[in-house]
Protein backbone atom coordinates (compact mmCIF):
# COMPACT_ATOMS: atom_id res chain seq x y z
CA UNK A 1 0.00 0.00 0.00
CA UNK A 2 1.32 3.29 -1.09
CA UNK A 3 1.51 5.64 1.99
CA UNK A 4 4.14 8.23 4.20
CA UNK A 5 4.57 6.41 7.71
CA UNK A 6 5.61 9.03 10.61
CA UNK A 7 6.57 8.13 14.20
CA UNK A 8 5.43 8.24 16.91
CA UNK A 9 2.02 9.46 16.63
CA UNK A 10 1.94 11.21 20.02
CA UNK A 11 4.92 12.47 21.66
CA UNK A 12 5.73 14.47 25.24
CA UNK A 13 9.03 15.80 25.75
CA UNK A 14 10.28 18.42 28.39
CA UNK A 15 12.42 21.76 26.88
CA UNK A 16 15.59 21.20 25.27
CA UNK A 17 15.54 17.46 25.00
CA UNK A 18 16.70 16.28 21.31
CA UNK A 19 14.08 14.71 19.59
CA UNK A 20 13.50 13.00 15.94
CA UNK A 21 10.20 12.27 14.05
CA UNK A 22 10.80 9.88 10.93
CA UNK A 23 8.84 9.81 8.04
CA UNK A 24 9.28 7.43 5.22
CA UNK A 25 7.45 7.42 1.92
CA UNK A 26 7.30 3.88 -0.15
CA UNK A 27 6.20 5.73 -3.30
CA UNK A 28 9.45 6.48 -4.94
CA UNK A 29 8.56 10.68 -4.60
CA UNK A 30 11.80 12.98 -5.04
CA UNK A 31 9.76 15.56 -3.00
CA UNK A 32 9.29 15.52 1.07
CA UNK A 33 8.32 17.88 2.92
CA UNK A 34 7.41 19.05 6.97
CA UNK A 35 4.44 21.01 7.77
CA UNK A 36 3.22 21.83 11.09
CA UNK A 37 -0.58 22.99 12.19
CA UNK A 38 -1.36 25.13 14.88
CA UNK A 39 -5.22 26.23 14.87
CA UNK A 40 -6.34 29.06 13.12
CA UNK A 41 -2.93 29.24 11.11
CA UNK A 42 -3.35 26.40 8.88
CA UNK A 43 -0.14 24.27 7.13
CA UNK A 44 2.83 25.76 7.75
CA UNK A 45 5.86 24.31 5.99
CA UNK A 46 8.45 24.20 7.78
CA UNK A 47 11.29 22.54 5.62
CA UNK A 48 11.15 20.68 2.25
CA UNK A 49 13.37 18.77 -0.09
CA UNK A 50 13.63 18.29 -3.95
CA UNK A 51 15.24 15.32 -3.86
CA UNK A 52 18.50 13.51 -1.55
CA UNK A 53 21.03 15.72 -0.37
CA UNK A 54 18.76 18.60 -1.51
CA UNK A 55 17.25 20.64 1.61
CA UNK A 56 15.35 24.12 1.64
CA UNK A 57 13.94 26.15 4.32
CA UNK A 58 10.39 26.60 3.88
CA UNK A 59 8.38 29.16 6.12
CA UNK A 60 8.70 28.40 9.77
CA UNK A 61 12.08 26.16 9.73
CA UNK A 62 13.53 27.84 13.26
CA UNK A 63 14.62 25.71 15.67
CA UNK A 64 14.32 22.75 13.10
CA UNK A 65 16.47 20.55 11.22
CA UNK A 66 16.13 17.73 8.73
CA UNK A 67 18.13 15.30 6.45
CA UNK A 68 17.62 13.41 3.36
CA UNK A 69 20.62 10.78 3.08
CA UNK A 70 17.65 8.23 1.52
CA UNK A 71 15.18 9.22 -1.13
CA UNK A 72 12.39 7.48 1.50
CA UNK A 73 13.11 9.12 4.69
CA UNK A 74 13.16 12.43 5.69
CA UNK A 75 13.15 12.69 9.44
CA UNK A 76 12.45 15.72 11.35
CA UNK A 77 15.00 16.86 14.40
CA UNK A 78 14.50 18.96 16.90
CA UNK A 79 17.80 19.71 18.91
CA UNK A 80 16.77 22.30 21.52
CA UNK A 81 12.59 21.80 21.83
CA UNK A 82 10.71 24.48 23.72
CA UNK A 83 7.04 25.05 24.74
CA UNK A 84 6.71 26.83 20.91
CA UNK A 85 7.07 24.28 19.00
CA UNK A 86 4.27 22.37 20.61
CA UNK A 87 1.98 21.45 17.55
CA UNK A 88 0.35 19.04 15.15
CA UNK A 89 3.27 17.85 12.71
CA UNK A 90 2.25 16.39 8.67
CA UNK A 91 5.51 14.97 6.57
CA UNK A 92 3.99 14.78 3.08
CA UNK A 93 5.25 13.61 -0.04
CA UNK A 94 4.69 14.13 -3.80
CA UNK A 95 6.35 13.77 -7.39
CA UNK A 96 8.68 17.00 -7.87
CA UNK A 97 8.63 16.37 -11.72
CA UNK A 98 4.57 16.55 -11.94
CA UNK A 99 3.88 19.60 -10.53
CA UNK A 100 0.06 18.51 -10.92
CA UNK A 101 1.16 15.72 -8.12
CA UNK A 102 -1.02 16.33 -4.64
CA UNK A 103 0.94 16.22 -1.57
CA UNK A 104 0.43 12.57 0.00
CA UNK A 105 0.52 12.96 4.06
CA UNK A 106 1.28 10.68 6.88
CA UNK A 107 -1.02 10.42 9.64
CA UNK A 108 0.93 13.29 11.71
CA UNK A 109 2.70 13.55 14.91
CA UNK A 110 1.57 15.34 17.70
CA UNK A 111 3.72 16.47 19.98
CA UNK A 112 3.95 18.50 23.38
CA UNK A 113 6.89 20.11 24.65
CA UNK A 114 6.51 20.96 28.64
CA UNK B 1 3.13 36.72 -3.64
CA UNK B 2 1.47 33.38 -3.04
CA UNK B 3 -1.55 33.57 -0.88
CA UNK B 4 -4.28 31.28 -0.04
CA UNK B 5 -7.30 32.84 2.14
CA UNK B 6 -10.43 30.80 3.45
CA UNK B 7 -12.84 33.55 4.83
CA UNK B 8 -15.13 31.07 6.84
CA UNK B 9 -13.40 29.93 9.78
CA UNK B 10 -16.27 27.66 10.62
CA UNK B 11 -19.64 26.73 9.22
CA UNK B 12 -22.22 25.11 10.87
CA UNK B 13 -25.03 23.21 8.71
CA UNK B 14 -28.01 20.77 9.31
CA UNK B 15 -28.02 17.59 7.32
CA UNK B 16 -29.23 17.76 3.81
CA UNK B 17 -28.62 21.01 3.38
CA UNK B 18 -25.64 22.55 1.07
CA UNK B 19 -22.71 24.16 1.91
CA UNK B 20 -20.04 26.36 -0.05
CA UNK B 21 -16.58 26.68 1.28
CA UNK B 22 -14.83 29.68 -0.18
CA UNK B 23 -11.54 29.40 -1.50
CA UNK B 24 -9.37 32.75 -2.97
CA UNK B 25 -5.65 32.27 -4.45
CA UNK B 26 -3.21 35.13 -5.16
CA UNK B 27 -1.01 34.21 -7.74
CA UNK B 28 0.95 36.26 -10.41
CA UNK B 29 1.91 33.06 -12.50
CA UNK B 30 -0.41 32.06 -15.17
CA UNK B 31 0.32 28.43 -14.88
CA UNK B 32 -0.07 26.87 -11.10
CA UNK B 33 -2.14 24.42 -9.44
CA UNK B 34 -4.96 24.01 -7.10
CA UNK B 35 -5.69 21.57 -4.39
CA UNK B 36 -8.93 20.44 -1.94
CA UNK B 37 -7.76 18.21 1.18
CA UNK B 38 -10.50 17.33 3.84
CA UNK B 39 -9.01 16.67 7.40
CA UNK B 40 -12.11 14.36 9.34
CA UNK B 41 -11.81 14.61 13.27
CA UNK B 42 -9.85 11.76 13.06
CA UNK B 43 -6.79 14.05 11.82
CA UNK B 44 -5.36 12.74 8.54
CA UNK B 45 -5.29 15.11 5.85
CA UNK B 46 -7.18 13.52 2.25
CA UNK B 47 -6.41 14.65 -1.05
CA UNK B 48 -10.12 15.58 -3.07
CA UNK B 49 -9.15 17.41 -6.26
CA UNK B 50 -6.77 19.02 -8.37
CA UNK B 51 -7.21 21.49 -10.89
CA UNK B 52 -4.69 23.05 -12.72
CA UNK B 53 -5.20 26.88 -14.26
CA UNK B 54 -5.85 26.26 -17.67
CA UNK B 55 -8.72 23.70 -16.56
CA UNK B 56 -11.63 25.89 -15.52
CA UNK B 57 -14.18 23.11 -16.13
CA UNK B 58 -16.31 22.10 -12.74
CA UNK B 59 -15.80 19.26 -11.91
CA UNK B 60 -18.80 17.63 -10.14
CA UNK B 61 -18.07 13.68 -8.05
CA UNK B 62 -21.07 12.75 -6.48
CA UNK B 63 -22.16 15.17 -4.07
CA UNK B 64 -18.98 16.98 -4.49
CA UNK B 65 -18.76 19.59 -6.73
CA UNK B 66 -15.94 22.50 -7.50
CA UNK B 67 -16.05 25.86 -9.18
CA UNK B 68 -12.94 27.14 -10.27
CA UNK B 69 -13.02 30.82 -11.84
CA UNK B 70 -10.01 32.34 -12.92
CA UNK B 71 -11.64 35.83 -13.53
CA UNK B 72 -12.49 35.95 -9.51
CA UNK B 73 -9.09 33.93 -8.41
CA UNK B 74 -11.53 31.58 -6.79
CA UNK B 75 -12.02 27.43 -6.26
CA UNK B 76 -14.78 27.05 -4.15
CA UNK B 77 -16.31 23.17 -2.88
CA UNK B 78 -19.69 22.66 -2.65
CA UNK B 79 -21.16 20.10 -0.65
CA UNK B 80 -24.71 19.03 -1.65
CA UNK B 81 -27.25 17.07 0.68
CA UNK B 82 -24.27 17.38 3.89
CA UNK B 83 -24.05 14.63 5.81
CA UNK B 84 -22.65 14.03 9.11
CA UNK B 85 -19.56 12.28 7.76
CA UNK B 86 -19.06 15.37 5.69
CA UNK B 87 -17.84 17.01 9.01
CA UNK B 88 -14.42 18.21 8.98
CA UNK B 89 -11.47 20.40 8.00
CA UNK B 90 -11.25 21.70 4.76
CA UNK B 91 -7.88 22.83 3.50
CA UNK B 92 -7.75 24.52 -0.37
CA UNK B 93 -3.89 24.83 -1.39
CA UNK B 94 -1.99 26.64 -4.32
CA UNK B 95 1.09 25.52 -5.64
CA UNK B 96 2.53 27.97 -8.55
CA UNK B 97 4.72 26.61 -11.35
CA UNK B 98 8.58 26.56 -10.48
CA UNK B 99 7.54 26.95 -7.19
CA UNK B 100 8.61 24.52 -4.24
CA UNK B 101 5.86 25.09 -1.78
CA UNK B 102 2.31 24.31 -1.56
CA UNK B 103 0.52 27.26 -0.17
CA UNK B 104 -2.64 26.52 2.12
CA UNK B 105 -5.36 28.00 3.65
CA UNK B 106 -6.02 28.60 7.13
CA UNK B 107 -8.96 25.82 6.68
CA UNK B 108 -12.63 26.15 7.23
CA UNK B 109 -14.48 23.89 10.08
CA UNK B 110 -17.40 22.20 8.90
CA UNK B 111 -19.85 20.88 10.99
CA UNK B 112 -22.99 19.49 10.18
CA UNK B 113 -25.52 18.25 12.36
CA UNK B 114 -28.00 15.69 12.17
Amino acid sequence: EAQVTQNPRYLITVTGKKLTVTCSQNMNHEYMSWYRQDPGLGLRQIYYSMNVEVTDKGDVPEGYKVSRKEKRNFPLILESPSPNQTSLYFCASSLSTDYNSPLHFGNGTRLTVT
Amino acid sequence: AQKVTQAQTEISVVEKEDVTLDCVYETRDTTYYLFWYKQPPSGELVFLIRRNSFDEQNEISGRYSWNFQKSTSSFNFTITASQVVDSAVYFCALRSLGFNKFYFGSGTKLNVKP
